[in-house]
């Protein structure tokens, strides 16, 4: 089965780059998505076609893809970005879940 | 601002039929395609299926036996049955909107927590 695979943590300093990976990807004319989801709440697309960021997404979230890996970073984290991101791409236009990185900002 | 809201019971008993609904506010349903998405308790994500205004349909094929969707355009809302509960349904079943297939999710709801217990 198809199966994403994403690291189960990525610890950051404030204000440096958090860097988390997505492989596993298969690329065609579907493109990678990143969620954040904080603890109690729902997920929020925060990457799509992946590097564009939705309205209200600030500009230190970027995404990027080489070979079979996606990748989310986040330039100058902050501590409201410690969360869960899940990323999400698509496997014959059945959806996939990758199975998510807790970021912690130390 | 289009928001959705998921309703239904938190608990239901094994070998029952889990049953929610999603109201769609903000934006008329007959448009886009109304998905279900799952979280068991300190897990990952799980994306159950989706229904088109239109009525076709797309799910996930390790839960496709027990999944049955419905939307209903005249309340604007969008149903998921899921039969046979056992323990491992236990999740926080989210109602998600795409702007086409295949597209991210770019609304959800709250979510509710759904308990198969006896």
């Amino acid at each position: 089965s198809y199966e994403l695979i994403q690291p189960p943590s990525v610890s950051v300093s404030p204000g440096q780059t958090a860097i988390i990976t997505c492989s596993g990807v298969k690329w065609g004319d579907k493109s990678a998505c990143w969620y954040q989801q904080k603890p109690g709440q729902s997920p929020v697309l925060v990457i799509y076609e992946d590097n564009r960021r939705p309205s209200g997404i600030p500009e230190r979230f970027s995404g990027s893809s080489s070979g079979n890996t996606a990748t989310l970073t986040i330039s100058g984290t902050q501590a409201m970005d410690e969360a869960d991101y899940y990323c999400q791409a698509w496997d014959s236009s059945l959806v996939v879940f990758g199975g998510g990185t807790k970021l912690t900002v130390l | 601002q289009v928001q959705l809201q998921e309703s239904g019971p938190g608990l239901v008993k094994p070998s029952e039929t889990l049953s929610l609904t999603c109201t769609v506010s903000g934006d008329s349903i007959s448009s886009y395609y109304w998905n279900w998405i799952r979280q068991p308790p300190g897990k990952g994500l799980e994306w159950i299926g989706y229904i088109h205004y239109s009525g076709s349909t797309k799910y996930n094929p390790s839960l496709k036996r027990r999944v049955t969707t419905s939307v209903d355009t005249s309340k604007n809302q969008f149903s998921l049955k899921l039969s046979s509960v056992t323990a491992a349904d236990t999740a926080v079943y989210y109602c998600a909107r795409q702007s086409y297939d295949p597209s991210p999710f770019d609304y959800w709801g709250q979510g509710t927590l759904v308990t198969v217990s006896p």
